[in-house]
């Protein structure tokens, strides 16, 4: 089974600064007969189901702000804020599709 | 728009069994594969299975496989999802997600607004 690891486990960014997550998977979720990369980032604010930001690791969905986007192949990946607003604050989740459904452990972003 | 919308919250005692409840609405119920996942409080998200909603067939995480059933009434638009043998590390909000595609993996672009379940003696 895939095993996907994020980075940090929280952090703390002041409000205007980038923040960096990264996953990494335990193996490469890189489908070489389309070349695109099975892996999504999501935000979980408290209370709320998960809300998708980005798919195929760099496809921002439709109406997510462009302060997020996502960068990586095969087994390392990034998700960036690239200004930190105070609506950001929650805790974004790395999901692996290119098998059964894996989610990472979170990070949390709080502001500082 | 495109909404699915759970049923409310469950209390059980250990060893009963709980079904939830997914009505989806604001597309073609039968060309989205609807899958569930978990969360425990304070855990990570944990994917338990899907069905396609057309032809009915299921797959699920071996974790849960015997445990839980994924049906659905296409006449209703809506999926449900059994767990048997409820024990307290059961209690978990427990979501329903849409894939835009008929069978499979895939990113999910709709959630419901989750179930919590809460496993008591």
């Amino acid at each position: 089974d895939i095993v996907l690891t994020q980075s940090p486990d929280s952090m703390a960014v002041s409000l205007g600064e980038r923040a960096t997550i990264n996953c990494k998977s335990s193996q490469s979720v890189l489908y070489g007969s389309n070349n695109k990369n099975y892996l999504a980032w999501y935000q979980q604010k408290p209370g709320q189901p998960p809300k998708l930001l980005i798919y195929w690791a760099s496809t921002r969905e439709s109406g997510v702000p462009d302060r997020f986007s996502g960068s990586g192949s095969g087994t390392d990946f990034t998700l960036t804020i690239s200004s930190l607003q105070a609506e950001d604050v929650a805790v974004y989740y790395c999901q692996q599709y290119y098998s059964d459904p894996v989610f990472g452990p979170g990070t949390k972003v709080d502001i500082k | 728009q495109v909404q699915l919308v759970q049923s409310g919250a469950e209390v059980r005692k250990p060893g009963a069994s709980v079904k939830v409840s997914c009505k989806a609405s604001g597309y073609s119920f039968t060309n989205c594969a609807v899958h569930w996942v978990r969360q425990a409080p304070g855990q990570r998200l944990e994917w338990m299975g899907w069905i396609n909603t057309g032809k009915g067939y299921t797959k699920y995480s071996q974790k849960f496989q015997g445990r839980v059933t994924i049906t659905r009434d296409t006449a209703a638009s809506t999926v449900y999802m059994e767990v048997s043998s409820l024990t307290s590390e059961d209690t978990a909000t427990y979501y329903c997600a849409r894939v835009k595609a008929v069978t499979g993996s895939l990113y999910f672009d709709y959630w419901g607004q989750g179930t919590l379940v809460t496993v008591s003696s």
